[in-house]
């Protein structure tokens, strides 16, 4: 049951160049929209969000752009740094539905090389 | 900044043994969750709690497990009796409110053996 998917399982980029990490969804109930940064033995950590009632969001060098017809989003990093190094995993809720609940899809790994 | 704690960073069981997972949720915070990642797998919700009831939980958190606050700061996770399919990360997390971000705790490893 993959309402949330990363097809990526890993991405490698240079220094100084973008980043974009893509996430599809199922779910058409699904109405907030997250990306986590995991480094090994850590929590994840939030990134940036987007609800969809928007389809772009941009903090600092985070930009998520969401597109609800296609149910499809993704996180653009500009520019890439050695230390966004690190699984990142793009997560979705139903929150009009009722469920705060967060469904996670498997991560991508990305690795940015100096 | 505020965190979400957990503790122990890492505990080992021995299969049919009870275990307690402590999380001190983020002090302003109003609605809490479980989520565990079993190694190589993603991130799955457990439960999440709100104004002392659970309000939400998936098919995993079955009849095993639990979840209290037993005062203003933590909140736990019990499993009764634990599988070695119990096996994995627990994070616990946090929200000030049912639409703002989840702040995770740093996790904890639990292994059963």
């Amino acid at each position: 049951d993959q309402q949330v998917k990363q097809n990526s399982p890993s991405l490698s980029v240079q220094e100084g160049r973008i980043s974009i990490l893509n996430c599809d969804y199922t779910n058409s109930m699904f109405d907030y929209f997250l990306w986590y940064k995991k480094y090994p033995a850590e929590g994840p950590t939030f990134l940036i969000s987007i609800s969809s009632i928007k389809d772009k969001n941009e903090d600092g060098r985070f930009t998520v752009f969401l597109n609800k017809s296609a149910k499809h989003l993704s996180l653009h990093i500009v520019p890439s740094q050695p230390g966004d190094s690190a699984v990142y995993f793009c997560a979705a809720s139903a929150l009009q539905g009722g469920s705060e609940k967060l469904v996670f899809g498997k991560g991508t790994k990305l690795t940015v090389n100096p | 900044e505020p965190e979400v704690t957990q503790t122990p960073s890492h505990q080992v069981t021995q299969m049919g043994q009870e275990v307690i997972l402590r999380c001190v949720p983020i002090s302003n915070h109003l609605y809490f969750y479980w989520y565990r990642q079993i190694l190589g797998q993603k991130v799955e919700f457990l439960v999440s709690f709100y104004n002392n009831e659970i309000s939400e939980k998936s098919e995993i958190f079955d009849d095993q497990f639990s979840v209290e606050r037993p005062d203003g700061s933590n909140f736990t996770l019990k499993i009764r009796s634990t599988k070695l399919e119990d096996s994995a990360m627990y994070f616990c997390a946090s929200t000030r409110d049912k639409a703002s971000e989840a702040f995770f705790g740093q996790g904890t490893r639990l292994t059963v053996v």
